[in-house]
Formats: structure tokens, sequence, C-alpha cells
């Protein structure tokens, strides 16, 4: 039951050029939508999110586009640094309403900056 | 930078044993999540905990875990017979009163023997 789908493990991009992560999700009951960047052996960092009202948000170097009648985001590195090599990880929340939500993850996408 | 802190950083244990996990959120958080990744394996969600008490957990918590908030800095999660399928990563996260963004912890390795 995959519910958000990052269809490319890995992804190789050269310093300076752009690099676009993918991300699909299934339930449109999802409302909202976090990148985290992981490196080996150290947890999840956040870097971007987007609400579901919105479709776009901006934060320095990264962007990142919702299109909800697609059900796809993408996250944009520009320009692409040997520091963001690492996993980067998609997610999403359902609100329910009550207390906590916890987020549905994809599988993550390996990005390799070549110098 | 306020973080979200776990020890420890890896525990090994034998089939059968108990362990507890440890995590102090960020301070002023409200809302608690455990998490694990098996390796190779995506993040998967454990149970959220919020106004001490489970909000949502998902079917890998099953009864052999358990969430406590024992006192007003520490998370913990009990494993309570531990199998060899429990071995992951397990990661605390915390967020703030939007609970939008989760913040996570650097994560406890688990290696069952």
């Amino acid at each position: 039951d995959q519910q958000v789908k990052q269809n490319s493990p890995s992804l190789s991009v050269q310093e300076g050029r752009i690099s676009i992560l993918n991300c699909d999700y299934t339930n449109s009951m999802f409302d909202y939508f976090l990148w985290y960047k992981k490196y080996p052996a150290e947890g999840p960092t956040f870097l971007i999110s987007i609400s579901s009202i919105k479709d776009k948000n901006e934060d320095g170097r990264f962007t990142v586009f919702l299109n909800k009648s697609a059900k796809h985001l993408s996250l944009h590195i520009v320009p692409s640094q040997p520091g963001d090599s690492a996993v980067y990880f998609c997610a999403a929340r359902m609100y329910s309403g009550g207390g906590a939500d916890g987020l549905t993850f994809g599988k993550g996408t390996h990005l390799i900056i070549q110098p | 930078e306020p973080e979200v802190t776990q020890t420890p950083s890896h525990q090994v244990t034998q089939m059968g044993q108990e362990v507890i996990l440890r995590c102090v959120p960020i301070s002023n958080h409200l809302y608690f999540y455990w998490y694990r990744q098996i390796l190779g394996q995506k993040v998967e969600f454990l149970v959220s905990f919020y106004n001490n008490e489970i909000s949502e957990k998902s079917e890998i918590f099953d009864d052999q875990f358990s969430v406590e908030r024992p006192d007003g800095s520490n998370f913990t999660l009990k494993i309570r017979s531990t199998k060899l399928e429990d071995s992951a990563m397990y990661f605390c996260a915390s967020s703030g009163e939007g609970r939008k963004t989760q913040y996570f912890g650097p994560g406890t390795r688990l290696t069952v023997l």
C-alpha cells in the first residue's frame, strides 16, 4: 500500500545545475506535504513543506511545487551543491482533527551531486 | 537551535528482552511521534501522542509496544519482548502548536540478536 511514491531510487546531477525530485500520492485526503533530507546514520532533517491549498512554496534554493489534480509534487534545488548529496524523502500528512497526525513517507530518492 | 535528542544511539539486545528507547522532544512541543526504518525500507509511522495519550497508531504498533511520557521532558518507547524483526532505526519526532512540521531526532539503532 504505497500511498506516497518516489519512483526514482536515485538521481545524479551536476553541481550548479537544477535537481528535480518527484513524488506522487494516491490519497486525496492528504492536506500537507513535506520534504526531508537524510544523511546515513542521521535522522530526517526538515527541508520545506507545502499546504494543499497552495501550489508553490519557496525557501532559498529550495522550491516545492504541488499539482493537486495530478496528485504530484516536486522539489527543485537550484543551484545544486555537493552538500545536497543525500536521500530525500517526500512525506504527507492527513489531518485527522484529533491529536497528532502521523506522516506517510515515500521510499526516498538518493540524490548524488557530481562535481 | 532546539533539537530532538535520543538515547542510546545504538542498543543491542537478545530476542525476548525488553528495551526502552528514550527521547527528549523540543521543549515547547506538544505532539510526539515514533517512527521506524528497517534497513533498506521506508520510514514507517508507529504512534503519535498528545495530551498524555495515544492519538493514532499504526498496525505495526501492537501490544508489544507502549509509549509513555514519564515526566515533563522525556518520551519513551518500550518494546516488551523483542523479536528479530524489530531490528531497525527508531526515530522520535515532535511538533509544535500548529502540528504541521515534525522535527526528527538522530535515531536509535536497535539490533535484536
